[in-house]
């Protein structure tokens, strides 16, 4: 089975800490993936990345910066969180880009709180 | 722009009724089709991936079928338990893409499966 582990499954940070979420997968799967999911607006791509060193934007970018220097890992960092940071951040891998049988693979989440 | 809507936003059965949850998209030119679970406070697990070229996929009490042309998909769980209460999501690849996983969700349908 696959697994994608994210480590820490809680977080407490103060505003304007640098804050480093990381992500890794077990299974050789070039495209890794950045989401957050807060209560009434479901779940929001932030970043993507296709291969090592690789990365795009996804649909709310900003705030985010990420960073994917081997294929296993893919970090997210938030250079200054801010309280509206606040959410559920959920990490998770696919296969490779443009396989129609390529499903989503999902780590626990880690919930930060930015106080 | 893809959309993608789920019916009913929740469903309250008690245990043993079969049930169907139903997932809509905009745009039909999709590559495929993915059913995830969520439980409370965790990450999303995968079901089911339909691909476009097929009409539906079962994995244990679970089927999953799609109709591509007029947009829709559903989810019909047999003989509900307990253990199935659960946030149940839709995704699809966003409109003209490909499966590099940039996709929509759905906002999901909450079910309940009371003894």
């Amino acid at each position: 089975d696959v697994k994608v582990t994210q480590s820490s499954r809680y977080l407490v940070k103060r505003t304007g800490e640098k804050v480093f979420l990381e992500c890794v997968q077990d299974m050789d799967h070039e495209n890794m993936f950045w989401y957050r999911q807060d209560p009434g607006l479901g779940l929001r791509l932030i970043y993507f990345s296709y291969d090592v060193k690789m990365k795009e934007k996804g649909d709310i970018p900003e705030g985010y910066s990420v960073s994917r220097e081997k294929k296993e890992r893919f970090s997210l960092i938030l250079e200054s969180a801010s309280t509206n940071q606040t959410s559920m951040y959920l990490c998770a891998s696919s296969l490779r880009a443009g396989r129609v049988n390529s499903p989503l693979h999902f780590g626990n989440g880690t919930r930060l709180t930015v106080t | 722009k893809q959309e993608v809507t789920q019916i009913p936003a929740a469903l309250s059965v008690p245990e043993g009724e079969n049930l169907v949850l139903n997932c809509s998209f905009t745009d039909s030119a999709i590559y495929n089709l993915q059913w995830f679970r969520q439980d409370p406070g965790k990450g999303l697990t995968s079901l089911l991936l339909i691909q476009s070229s097929q009409r539906e996929q079962t994995s244990g009490r679970l089927n999953a079928s799609l109709d591509k042309s007029s947009g829709r998909s559903t989810l019909y769980i047999a003989a509900s338990q307990p253990g199935d209460s659960a946030t149940y999501l839709c995704a699809v690849p966003n409109a003209g893409g490909t499966s590099y996983g940039k996709l929509t969700f759905g906002q999901g349908t909450i079910l309940t499966v009371h003894p």
